[in-house]
């Protein structure tokens, strides 16, 4: 049972517009949420993250969105640049040590 | 370099062999990780230290695998009698101390099992 879901396995994007990136979990204890981005042959690098008591994180062209009583954050990237091409994988955690990761999304950005 | 270094990147090895994986982690770091991600999967958590505590090995899969971090730093990750179905991509990823740490990733270990 998927406690993250990342129901979108890929996307596309024009280079310039917007990148909208979702994430549904199911734990309701879970009150940290993180975002990585991963290149082919390379490890996850951390990009974003929100804890449980706001509802908004924003660190330049990256904004995550949270919505508690759905159960759903989003990763907004605008503008898209062709270097965003890359698979993001959303994580939550209970207990801020043990963290769970969604399946990953496969971005496209299209120049 | 001071991020998170993993070895080999690339292991072939014959169904039934043993491997040992490597992963130095940033120094300071006490918290470490490893994960495993199968072709087209996402990232499967295995195992879990943090600094002297007793590890967390709820993810390991079966008991052919097993871990350990010596002196608080270097941790290897080793696969006893591997079946092609541990074929994957193993990551490496290591913390500061405390809730709420991003962890940083190794570029991790390719293992193919032939």
């Amino acid at each position: 049972d998927q406690q993250v879901k990342q129901n979108s396995p890929s996307l596309s994007v024009q280079e310039g517009r917007i990148s909208i990136l979702n994430c549904d979990y199911t734990n309701s204890m879970f009150d940290y949420f993180l975002w990585y981005k991963k290149y082919p042959a390379e490890g996850p690098t951390f990009l974003i993250s929100i804890s449980s008591i706001k509802d908004k994180n924003e660190d330049r062209r990256f904004t995550v969105f949270l919505n508690k009583s759905a159960k759903h954050l989003s990763l907004h990237i605008v503008p898209s640049q062709p270097g965003d091409s890359a698979v993001y994988f959303c994580a939550a955690s209970a207990n801020g040590q043990n963290f769970v990761f969604g399946p990953g999304t496969r971005l496209s950005v299209l120049p | 370099g001071a991020g998170v270094s993993q070895s080999p990147s690339n292991k072939v090895t014959e169904k039934g062999k043993d491997v040992e994986l490597r992963c130095d982690p940033i120094s300071g770091h006490t918290a470490l990780y490893w994960y495993r991600q199968s072709l087209g999967q996402g990232l499967e958590f295995l195992i879990y230290f943090q600094g002297n505590s007793a590890p967390d090995k709820s993810g390991l899969p079966s008991d052919r695998f097993s871990a350990e971090r010596t002196g608080g730093s270097v941790s290897t990750l080793t696969i006893q009698r591997t079946q092609q179905e541990d074929s994957a991509v193993y990551l490496c990823a290591s913390s500061l101390q405390g809730s709420n740490q991003p962890q940083h990733f190794g570029d991790g270990t390719r293992l193919s099992i032939l």
